[in-house]
C-alpha cells in the first residue's frame, strides 16, 4: 500500500485566495483525520470523519475552513479566504477503527503571503 | 485543563549515546499514551502505545515507560543513531474519542556524528 497520499506537498498562495488540500487515505481505513501543525501550537486535530461522515469538527478554527469526504478514498480541506496565520503544515491521517494507530500522510506545507 | 508537556524542547547528543525524553501530562480521564517519531518533512509515525496498566514497552532501541500515579512518561533511546534525529511527540488520550487526543509540542533530537 502506498500509505496516505496528500497533495500538493507544498502550496504558496496570496492572502485572500482559496486553498484546497487533498487526501487519499489508506484503502480500507474508515477513519480520516485532518491536522494542522505549527511550531507554536504543535499538532492540532481539526476534524475527523468516520465512514465519510464528519464526526467532530470542533477543532476547525473558523468558518473559513471546511472539509468534505465525498467517498471513502478522497477528502479535501478548503480554506477560503486564506490568511497568513493559516500558514502551517497540514496532515491527513487514517486509521482502521477506534482510537488506534493513525497513519499520517507526508503533509502539505502551506504558506500564505 | 488537559495538557501534555514535553522536555527538553531540544536535545543534541553524540552518536552511540543514550538519551531520555520526558512527557508530563495532566489529562483526565486517562486512556492511553503514545509516542510518535516525526522525521523532518514527514508525518508522525507511532513508536509505542501504553494503557493505564502498562508501565514499560519497547520497540527496538526505543523503550517507553509510564507512571500513571505521577502522570509521567519517558522515552529512552539506546545507542543512538544518526537516523534517530527527529521530533518525538507524546500524545495522551483523555477518553475514547479522537477529539480527546492531547498532543505535546515535541522534543527535537539531533544525533551528531
Amino acid at each position: 500500500d502506498a500509505g496516505v497520499i496528500q497533495s500538493p506537498r507544498h502550496e504558496v498562495t496570496e492572502m485572500g485566495q482559496e486553498v484546497t488540500l487533498r487526501c487519499k487515505p489508506i484503502s480500507g481505513h474508515d477513519y480520516l483525520f485532518w491536522y494542522r501543525q505549527t511550531m507554536m501550537r504543535g499538532l492540532e486535530l481539526l476534524i475527523y470523519f468516520n465512514n465519510n461522515v464528519p464526526i467532530d469538527d470542533s477543532g476547525m478554527p473558523e468558518d473559513r475552513f471546511s472539509a468534505k469526504m465525498p467517498n471513502a478514498s478522497f477528502s479535501t480541506l478548503k480554506i477560503q479566504p486564506s490568511e497568513p496565520r493559516d500558514s502551517a503544515v497540514y496532515f491527513c491521517a487514517s486509521s482502521l477503527q477506534g482510537p488506534n494507530e493513525q497513519f499520517f500522510g507526508p503533509g502539505t506545507r502551506l504558506t500564505v503571503l | 485543563k488537559n495538557q501534555v508537556e514535553q522536555s527538553p524542547q531540544s536535545l543534541i547528543i553524540l552518536e552511540g549515546k543514550n538519551c531520555t525524553l520526558q512527557c508530563n501530562y495532566t489529562v483526565s480521564p486517562f486512556s492511553n499514551l503514545r509516542w510518535y517519531k516525526q522525521d523532518t518533512g514527514r508525518g508522525p509515525v507511532s513508536l509505542t502505545i501504553m494503557t493505564f496498566s502498562e508501565n514499560t514497552k519497547s520497540n527496538g532501541r526505543y523503550t517507553a515507560t509510564l507512571d500513571a500515579d505521577t502522570k509521567q512518561s519517558s522515552l529512552h533511546i539506546t545507542a543512538s543513531q544518526l537516523s534517530d534525529s527527529a521530533s518525538y511527540i507524546c500524545v495522551v488520550s483523555a477518553g475514547a474519542g479522537f477529539q480527546k487526543l492531547v498532543f505535546g509540542t515535541g522534543t527535537r533530537l539531533l544525533v551528531s556524528p
